[in-house]
Protein backbone atom coordinates (compact mmCIF):
# COMPACT_ATOMS: atom_id res chain seq x y z
CA UNK A 1 0.00 0.00 0.00
CA UNK A 2 1.15 3.29 -0.59
CA UNK A 3 -0.95 4.77 1.86
CA UNK A 4 -1.98 8.83 0.86
CA UNK A 5 -0.06 10.25 -1.58
CA UNK A 6 0.16 14.15 -2.61
CA UNK A 7 1.17 15.71 -5.06
CA UNK A 8 3.22 17.94 -5.90
CA UNK A 9 5.54 18.23 -2.91
CA UNK A 10 6.19 22.36 -3.50
CA UNK A 11 4.29 24.83 -5.30
CA UNK A 12 4.67 28.79 -6.18
CA UNK A 13 1.48 30.48 -7.12
CA UNK A 14 1.19 34.48 -7.71
CA UNK A 15 -1.93 35.97 -6.18
CA UNK A 16 -4.98 35.36 -8.64
CA UNK A 17 -3.41 31.90 -9.90
CA UNK A 18 -5.45 28.85 -9.34
CA UNK A 19 -4.42 25.35 -9.24
CA UNK A 20 -5.70 21.47 -7.25
CA UNK A 21 -3.67 19.64 -4.70
CA UNK A 22 -3.98 16.34 -5.52
CA UNK A 23 -4.55 13.20 -2.95
CA UNK A 24 -4.70 10.07 -3.10
CA UNK A 25 -5.22 6.34 -1.11
CA UNK A 26 -5.30 3.05 -1.67
CA UNK A 27 -6.90 1.58 1.75
CA UNK A 28 -10.32 2.03 0.56
CA UNK A 29 -11.09 4.73 3.20
CA UNK A 30 -14.58 6.48 3.44
CA UNK A 31 -13.47 9.46 5.40
CA UNK A 32 -10.76 11.76 4.01
CA UNK A 33 -10.27 15.57 4.79
CA UNK A 34 -7.55 18.15 4.33
CA UNK A 35 -6.23 20.42 6.75
CA UNK A 36 -3.82 23.63 6.86
CA UNK A 37 -0.72 23.89 9.20
CA UNK A 38 0.61 27.28 10.11
CA UNK A 39 3.16 28.03 12.64
CA UNK A 40 1.47 28.69 15.67
CA UNK A 41 -1.94 27.77 14.50
CA UNK A 42 -1.80 24.04 14.29
CA UNK A 43 -3.92 21.60 11.88
CA UNK A 44 -7.27 23.30 10.86
CA UNK A 45 -9.75 21.66 9.08
CA UNK A 46 -10.41 22.84 5.31
CA UNK A 47 -12.66 19.97 3.59
CA UNK A 48 -13.65 17.01 4.61
CA UNK A 49 -15.81 14.07 2.83
CA UNK A 50 -17.56 10.98 4.09
CA UNK A 51 -18.05 9.27 1.06
CA UNK A 52 -17.50 9.48 -2.80
CA UNK A 53 -19.86 12.30 -3.64
CA UNK A 54 -20.30 13.49 -0.30
CA UNK A 55 -18.71 16.96 1.20
CA UNK A 56 -18.39 19.07 3.62
CA UNK A 57 -16.99 22.20 5.03
CA UNK A 58 -14.78 22.27 7.90
CA UNK A 59 -13.40 24.97 10.05
CA UNK A 60 -11.57 27.32 7.40
CA UNK A 61 -13.19 26.39 3.84
CA UNK A 62 -12.90 30.03 2.77
CA UNK A 63 -11.30 29.90 -0.92
CA UNK A 64 -10.78 26.55 -1.39
CA UNK A 65 -13.60 24.44 -3.27
CA UNK A 66 -13.60 19.76 -2.95
CA UNK A 67 -15.01 17.46 -4.84
CA UNK A 68 -15.36 13.41 -4.54
CA UNK A 69 -15.64 11.67 -7.78
CA UNK A 70 -14.08 8.20 -6.40
CA UNK A 71 -13.09 6.76 -3.52
CA UNK A 72 -9.56 6.96 -3.85
CA UNK A 73 -9.04 10.66 -5.00
CA UNK A 74 -10.03 14.22 -3.14
CA UNK A 75 -8.27 16.84 -5.02
CA UNK A 76 -8.14 20.50 -3.31
CA UNK A 77 -9.00 23.28 -5.56
CA UNK A 78 -8.00 27.21 -4.97
CA UNK A 79 -9.84 29.54 -7.14
CA UNK A 80 -8.13 32.30 -6.24
CA UNK A 81 -4.66 31.87 -4.73
CA UNK A 82 -3.88 34.79 -1.51
CA UNK A 83 -0.75 35.67 0.59
CA UNK A 84 -2.92 34.37 3.29
CA UNK A 85 -3.33 30.86 1.17
CA UNK A 86 0.45 30.55 2.44
CA UNK A 87 0.53 26.97 4.36
CA UNK A 88 1.29 23.30 4.31
CA UNK A 89 -1.68 22.00 3.07
CA UNK A 90 -2.27 17.69 4.69
CA UNK A 91 -4.60 15.35 3.12
CA UNK A 92 -5.75 12.75 5.40
CA UNK A 93 -8.05 9.33 5.42
CA UNK A 94 -9.56 6.79 7.71
CA UNK A 95 -11.51 4.06 7.68
CA UNK A 96 -15.03 6.24 8.74
CA UNK A 97 -14.43 8.78 10.97
CA UNK A 98 -14.35 10.23 14.64
CA UNK A 99 -11.59 8.61 17.40
CA UNK A 100 -11.61 5.51 17.51
CA UNK A 101 -9.24 2.66 16.67
CA UNK A 102 -10.71 1.98 13.38
CA UNK A 103 -11.07 5.68 12.71
CA UNK A 104 -7.18 6.05 12.71
CA UNK A 105 -6.22 9.31 10.75
CA UNK A 106 -3.49 8.47 7.89
CA UNK A 107 -2.09 11.72 6.99
CA UNK A 108 0.29 12.03 3.45
CA UNK A 109 3.60 13.81 3.47
CA UNK A 110 1.98 17.49 3.00
CA UNK A 111 2.16 20.26 -0.10
CA UNK A 112 4.08 23.20 0.44
CA UNK A 113 2.74 26.13 -0.51
CA UNK A 114 3.37 29.92 -1.22
CA UNK A 115 1.55 32.68 -2.52
CA UNK A 116 3.24 35.57 -3.61
CA UNK B 1 -11.33 29.95 23.94
CA UNK B 2 -9.96 27.10 21.48
CA UNK B 3 -11.69 23.91 22.27
CA UNK B 4 -7.87 22.55 22.90
CA UNK B 5 -5.42 24.14 24.12
CA UNK B 6 -1.95 22.77 24.16
CA UNK B 7 1.91 24.44 26.01
CA UNK B 8 3.38 26.29 23.09
CA UNK B 9 7.02 25.45 23.71
CA UNK B 10 9.36 24.42 22.60
CA UNK B 11 11.02 22.24 24.95
CA UNK B 12 14.66 20.95 25.25
CA UNK B 13 15.91 18.03 27.51
CA UNK B 14 18.70 16.38 27.75
CA UNK B 15 18.46 12.54 26.89
CA UNK B 16 17.04 9.88 29.44
CA UNK B 17 14.79 12.63 30.90
CA UNK B 18 11.08 12.21 31.56
CA UNK B 19 9.21 14.88 29.33
CA UNK B 20 5.82 15.51 30.03
CA UNK B 21 3.26 17.14 27.41
CA UNK B 22 -0.15 18.81 28.58
CA UNK B 23 -3.35 19.54 26.97
CA UNK B 24 -6.58 21.11 28.03
CA UNK B 25 -9.72 21.02 26.77
CA UNK B 26 -13.30 22.56 26.99
CA UNK B 27 -15.62 20.23 25.61
CA UNK B 28 -17.11 17.67 27.69
CA UNK B 29 -18.47 15.72 24.60
CA UNK B 30 -15.15 14.80 23.78
CA UNK B 31 -14.26 10.91 24.82
CA UNK B 32 -11.72 10.27 22.58
CA UNK B 33 -8.02 11.89 23.36
CA UNK B 34 -5.38 10.91 20.65
CA UNK B 35 -1.40 11.93 20.47
CA UNK B 36 -0.01 12.79 17.21
CA UNK B 37 4.06 12.68 16.39
CA UNK B 38 5.06 14.70 13.32
CA UNK B 39 8.69 14.84 12.05
CA UNK B 40 10.52 17.46 10.26
CA UNK B 41 8.62 18.14 6.88
CA UNK B 42 6.60 14.80 7.48
CA UNK B 43 2.69 14.55 7.73
CA UNK B 44 1.94 13.99 11.72
CA UNK B 45 1.24 9.84 12.65
CA UNK B 46 -1.02 8.68 15.48
CA UNK B 47 1.31 7.67 18.41
CA UNK B 48 -1.39 6.88 21.19
CA UNK B 49 -5.45 7.22 21.42
CA UNK B 50 -7.25 6.86 25.12
CA UNK B 51 -10.97 6.58 25.34
CA UNK B 52 -12.68 8.28 28.42
CA UNK B 53 -10.32 8.78 31.52
CA UNK B 54 -7.29 7.16 32.31
CA UNK B 55 -3.99 5.64 31.64
CA UNK B 56 -2.27 3.58 28.44
CA UNK B 57 1.11 2.74 28.34
CA UNK B 58 2.94 1.99 25.58
CA UNK B 59 6.41 1.07 25.80
CA UNK B 60 8.36 4.51 26.94
CA UNK B 61 5.00 6.26 26.06
CA UNK B 62 2.26 7.00 28.74
CA UNK B 63 -1.14 8.60 27.89
CA UNK B 64 -3.14 10.02 30.33
CA UNK B 65 -6.69 11.77 30.22
CA UNK B 66 -8.31 12.83 33.10
CA UNK B 67 -11.77 13.98 32.49
CA UNK B 68 -12.55 15.85 35.69
CA UNK B 69 -10.30 18.52 34.99
CA UNK B 70 -10.00 18.06 31.41
CA UNK B 71 -6.49 17.60 31.02
CA UNK B 72 -4.22 15.52 28.46
CA UNK B 73 -1.15 14.43 29.16
CA UNK B 74 1.64 12.84 27.28
CA UNK B 75 4.85 11.09 29.76
CA UNK B 76 7.89 9.82 27.59
CA UNK B 77 10.39 7.94 29.89
CA UNK B 78 13.76 7.74 28.94
CA UNK B 79 13.64 10.50 25.76
CA UNK B 80 15.58 9.91 22.95
CA UNK B 81 17.34 12.20 20.23
CA UNK B 82 14.82 9.78 17.91
CA UNK B 83 11.61 11.53 20.22
CA UNK B 84 12.81 15.08 18.79
CA UNK B 85 9.17 16.00 16.58
CA UNK B 86 6.23 18.33 17.53
CA UNK B 87 3.64 16.57 19.09
CA UNK B 88 -0.21 17.35 18.96
CA UNK B 89 -2.54 16.36 20.90
CA UNK B 90 -6.33 16.04 19.43
CA UNK B 91 -9.67 15.15 20.51
CA UNK B 92 -13.48 13.95 18.88
CA UNK B 93 -16.34 12.84 20.12
CA UNK B 94 -17.95 9.92 19.57
CA UNK B 95 -20.51 9.44 16.77
CA UNK B 96 -20.78 9.52 12.99
CA UNK B 97 -18.45 12.15 11.40
CA UNK B 98 -17.06 12.91 14.33
CA UNK B 99 -14.21 15.38 13.40
CA UNK B 100 -10.52 15.70 15.11
CA UNK B 101 -9.89 18.95 16.52
CA UNK B 102 -5.94 19.48 17.32
CA UNK B 103 -4.09 21.33 19.70
CA UNK B 104 -1.42 23.26 18.30
CA UNK B 105 1.54 21.08 18.86
CA UNK B 106 4.97 21.22 20.95
CA UNK B 107 8.04 21.04 19.47
CA UNK B 108 10.35 18.99 21.70
CA UNK B 109 14.12 18.59 21.07
CA UNK B 110 15.77 15.81 23.35
CA UNK B 111 19.76 16.71 23.24
CA UNK B 112 22.18 13.96 22.90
Amino acid sequence: NAGVTQTPKFQVLKTGQSMTLQCAQDMNHEYMSWYRQDPGMGLRLIHYSVGAGITDQGEVPNGYNVSRSTTEDFPLRLLSAAPSQTSVYFCASSLTSGGAPLDTQYFGPGTRLTVL
Amino acid sequence: QKEVEQDPGPLSVPEGAIVSLNCTYSNSAFQYFMWYRQYSRKGPELLMYTYSSGNKEDGRFTAQVDKSSKYISLFIRDSQPSDSATYLCATARTGANSKLTFGKGITLSVRP
